[in-house]
């Protein structure tokens, strides 16, 4: 998957508990994104990070929160505060934050238990 | 608002037809497109890009082409093969920078590819 590498493939959460989703590069690029797909529905941009120590909020920030301490490395959480968890989560990298190919890692499936 | 959207969310083909996957964006500033194949459970992988300084780009087996008048995109896959079976779906951005500068998804069209 382009040197994008999530865990876990899947991963389940209880309730009011807090996970992480992993996501590691080797590609060397500037910018990293995490993205939410939902069933017929297009991607949606939850962060991104255009640089180390450095993110933005995205589209549907709210109840997920993100680091990026080193380069090839940008963990999402999402938080007891998201009320619906339930999705297929994608994370990106493009080596910088411009008009440039995003490339995608396998992604990690989160459910409810 | 942006928007993409495409025509078809099914499109059906017989195993060594060519196939022509549609997409029509709303916002008319966008100048960057991106087409993207996702098989079932997997990750988006990246197919062809096209700049709006462009009408055509062919890739390995691919084309898109690129309608600015009409705002509109499409992907070409000849001579489709079972392992095209997939979804397929556009992406533009047509930011300036900062949080603008981001993709644009659309929904997608599942291709389904009959032996």
């Amino acid at each position: 998957d382009g040197g994008i590498t999530q865990s876990p493939k899947y991963l389940f959460r209880k309730e009011g508990q807090n996970v992480t989703l992993s996501c590691e590069q080797n590609l060397n690029h500037d910018a990293m994104y995490w993205y939410r797909q939902d069933p017929g529905q297009g991607l949606r941009l939850i962060y991104y990070s255009q640089i180390v120590n450095d993110f933005q909020k995205g589209d549907i920030a709210e109840g997920y929160s993100v680091s990026r301490e080193k380069k090839e490395s940008f963990p999402l959480t999402v938080t007891s505060a998201q009320k619906n968890p339930t999705a297929f989560y994608l994370c990106a990298s493009s080596i910088n934050y411009g008009k440039n190919i995003q490339y995608f890692g396998a992604g990690t499936r989160l459910s409810v238990l | 608002g942006e928007s993409v959207g495409l025509h078809l969310p099914t499109l059906s083909v017989q195993e060594g037809d060519n196939s022509i996957i549609n997409c029509a964006y709303s916002n008319s500033a966008s100048d960057y497109f991106i087409w993207y194949k996702q098989e079932s459970g997997k990750g988006p992988q990246f197919i062809i890009d096209i700049r709006s300084n462009m009408d055509k780009r062919q890739g390995q087996r691919v084309t898109v082409l690129l309608n600015k008048t009409v705002k509109h995109l499409s992907l070409q896959i000849a001579a489709t093969q079972p392992g095209d079976s997939a979804v397929y779906f556009c992406a533009e951005n047509s930011g300036n920078g900062g949080a603008t500068n981001k993709l644009i998804f659309g929904t997608g069209t599942l291709l389904a590819v009959q032996p």
